[in-house]
């Protein structure tokens, strides 16, 4: 029974288009994030969100949206493709929003043409 | 200045060996640290957590923290090849916009040879 769970693992599509990635925790944790690995394999954070409420927002473009339709589930819109956009997306939860132990899904590795 | 610094390695050690991570980090006030493992393709896990200076030991992996120098370690001792990953640290912001945010290294490639 996976922890946290993201899909899909696998996204490969064209500059400009749209997709998203569904993310889901059952470990009954209040806090989930969004990091992104590069290819450099640098893990940065991107979004984090407690009990459906944004807490953290780095300096990504405003074509990411995240949204919480409640604390188990996260999930990535990403709008207008580009090839910087190429990555792995990881999501993960916490118990709470200061504790460090991050549990992580197995991540969704996106590639754009 | 980067955040969390790490040698990017590769680090290569043969089995048996004490493997030896370093990090250093530039925000004072954090209190909270991590390292993580990931294995290639897959996603990290935690494998230790420091609080306090000093040392702490968790079977073959010790982490030991010095809260003046804003700096980490972790020793793994008896290398085995299954230890062969990339070892990430990570701090987490403990005031203002930093409140919650754990912030990774560019991580360590460590290789355990036979």
């Amino acid at each position: 029974d996976t922890a946290v769970s993201q899909t899909p693992k696998y996204l490969v599509t064209q500059m400009g288009n749209d997709k998203s990635i569904k993310c889901e925790q059952n470990l009954g944790h209040d806090t989930m994030y969004w990091y992104k690995q590069d290819s450099k394999k640098f893990l940065k954070i991107m979004f984090s969100y407690n009990n459906k409420e944004l807490i953290i927002n780095e300096t990504v473009p405003n074509r990411f949206s995240p949204k919480s339709p409640d604390k188990a589930h996260l999930n990535l819109h990403i709008n207008s493709l580009e090839l910087g956009d190429s990555a792995v997306y990881f999501c993960a939860s916490s118990q709470g929003l200061a504790a460090g132990e991050l549990f992580f899904g197995e991540g969704s590795r996106l590639t754009v043409l | 200045q980067k955040e969390v610094e790490q040698n990017s390695g590769p680090l290569s050690v043969p089995e048996g060996a004490i493997a030896s991570l370093n990090c250093t980090y530039s925000d004072r006030v954090s209190q909270s640290f991590f390292w993580y493992r990931q294995y290639s393709g897959k996603s990290p896990e935690l494998i230790m957590s420091i609080y306090s200076n000093g040392d702490k030991e968790d079977g073959r992996f010790t982490a030991q923290l010095n809260k003046a120098s804003q700096y980490v370690s972790l020793l793994i001792r008896d290398s085995q090849p299954s230890d062969s990953a990339t070892y990430l640290c990570a701090v987490m912001g403990a005031g203002g916009t930093s409140y919650g945010k754990l912030t990774f290294g560019q991580g360590t490639i460590l290789t355990v040879h036979p």
